[in-house]
């Protein structure tokens, strides 16, 4: 049973747009959600992440919205740069995350010029 | 910090045989996870260790996977007998306590 789930697989955004990333969970545990983001051939790169006493936490062009009655975040790029195109991964924990991240199964971004 | 380090990067082997894939956190970090990506499955965490002990190897798949972190700079996953169902990409991640997982590249693991 997936916890995380993101049932976009793939995304196609012109550049300067906003690109808008979905992730719903089922788990009324978890209470910190990340956002990593990969290339092909290296690992997942943390990105930015939200704690479920918020719900918003900016950084630069990237923004994570937290809808708990909804169980529903969501990861906003705004202007989508081509350096953006990449996997995108939603990660949720429990505890603060000590106990590890239980990911969603991505969403390939790809920002068109 | 070079970031976590792991060896090999690549690894293509047969079937029956020994692999052995090693990680070196990142200097400091009391976490260290043990990711495997497949495409059916995503990203599945395998086992995690806070302070050099295993906390919980409930996602290892089979009793023919091993992890071992001898000291807080070393860990090792390995896999006696290896099958072709084992093909993935293997992450080690490092993390201090409530902080973000930081991920090394990856191992691709190929079982012929």
């Amino acid at each position: 049973d997936q916890q995380v789930k993101q049932n976009s697989p793939s995304l196609s955004v012109q550049e300067g747009r906003i690109s808008i990333l979905n992730c719903d969970y089922t788990n009324s545990m978890f209470d910190y959600f990340l956002w990593y983001k990969k290339y092909p051939a290296e690992g997942p790169t943390f990105l930015i992440s939200i704690s479920s006493i918020k719900d918003k936490n900016e950084d630069g062009r990237f923004t994570v919205f937290l809808n708990k009655s909804a169980k529903h975040l969501s990861l906003h790029i705004v202007p989508s740069q081509p350096g953006d195109s990449a996997v995108y991964f939603c990660a949720a924990a429990s505890g603060g995350g000590a106990d590890g991240l239980t990911f969603g199964k991505g969403t390939h971004l790809i920002i068109q010029p | 910090d070079a970031g976590v380090i792991q060896s090999p990067r690549h690894e293509v082997t047969e079937m029956g045989q020994e692999v052995t894939l090693r990680c070196k956190p990142i200097s400091g970090h009391d976490y260290l996870f043990w990711y495997r990506q497949t495409m059916m499955r995503g990203l599945e965490l395998l086992i995690y260790f806070n302070n050099n002990v295993p906390i919980d190897d409930s996602g290892m798949p089979e009793d023919r996977f091993s992890a071992k972190m001898p000291n807080a700079s070393f860990s090792t996953l390995k896999i006696q007998p290896s099958e072709p169902r084992d093909s993935a990409v293997y992450f080690c991640a490092s993390s201090l306590p409530g902080g973000a997982l930081l991920f090394g590249p990856g191992t691709r693991l190929t079982v012929l």
